[in-house]
């Protein structure tokens, strides 16, 4: 069963906004992470969190964890259309593979 | 250079045919993936090998069967292919199968059977 629920399914803001999505999980995990998806291609992997970690940057992003209540942040500062995509949260529950959800489709028009 | 590469990129087929879409990685990894993405994006993982050895199979049909000749090929073989096979495959890779680790993927080959 899917593990992940990615939160709004879309969002569309303009370039130079920042944009939020959000993760919520159900069991206990290992690490979060999150891919990113342009039309058409394959998944890139954007960073990982562990669970005792509770916040992470990575240049215009910055992951949060809150593993009291089984969620994740993504925030993508001042975007651009290049941002344009959909991300995916993936979570390690256990000894166990990847499990994603289903995907927040961002969209940054110029 | 390509580390994950899936050929071919499309694969527009009949039903009922046989079909096979490969993988390869040059990243040294242990573990291969395939995973199936629906046209809801939903992305479900069907197989895993670690080392040319089975360690996850999901829920899939037995017309599906994956195969390792070494440990940077993972192979898909669908036999009999359904109207529901369509949908894209991913293949991926990871350095160990364990805990969540970072996983790379492909482009994924576009299934359309008709």
């Amino acid at each position: 069963s899917q593990q992940g629920e990615e939160d709004p399914q879309a969002l569309s803001i303009q370039e130079g906004e920042n944009a939020t999505m959000n993760c919520s999980y159900k069991t206990s995990i290992n690490n979060l992470q999150w891919y990113r998806q342009n039309s058409g291609r394959g998944l890139v992997h954007l960073i990982l969190i562990r669970s005792n970690e509770r916040e992470k940057h990575s240049g215009r992003l910055r992951v949060t964890l809150d593993t009291s209540k089984k969620s994740s942040s993504l925030l993508i500062t001042a975007s651009r259309a290049a941002d344009t995509a959909s991300y995916f949260c993936a979570t390690a529950p256990g000894y166990s593979t990847l499990t994603f959800g289903k995907g927040t489709m961002l969209l940054v028009s110029p | 250079d390509t580390a994950v590469s899936q050929t071919p990129k499309y694969l527009v087929t009949q039903m009922g045919n046989d079909k096979s879409i490969k993988c390869e990685q040059n990243l040294g990894h242990d573990t291969m993936y395939w995973y199936k993405q629906d046209s809801k994006k939903f992305l479900k993982i069907m197989f895993s090998y670690n080392n040319k050895e089975l360690i996850i199979n999901e829920t899939v049909p037995n017309r599906f069967s994956p195969k390792s000749p070494d440990k940077a090929h993972l192979n898909l073989h669908i036999n009999s292919l359904e109207l529901g096979d369509s949908a894209v495959y991913f293949c991926a890779s990871s350095q160990e199968s364990a805990l969540g680790e970072t996983q790379y993927f492909g482009p994924g080959t576009r299934l359309l059977v008709l």
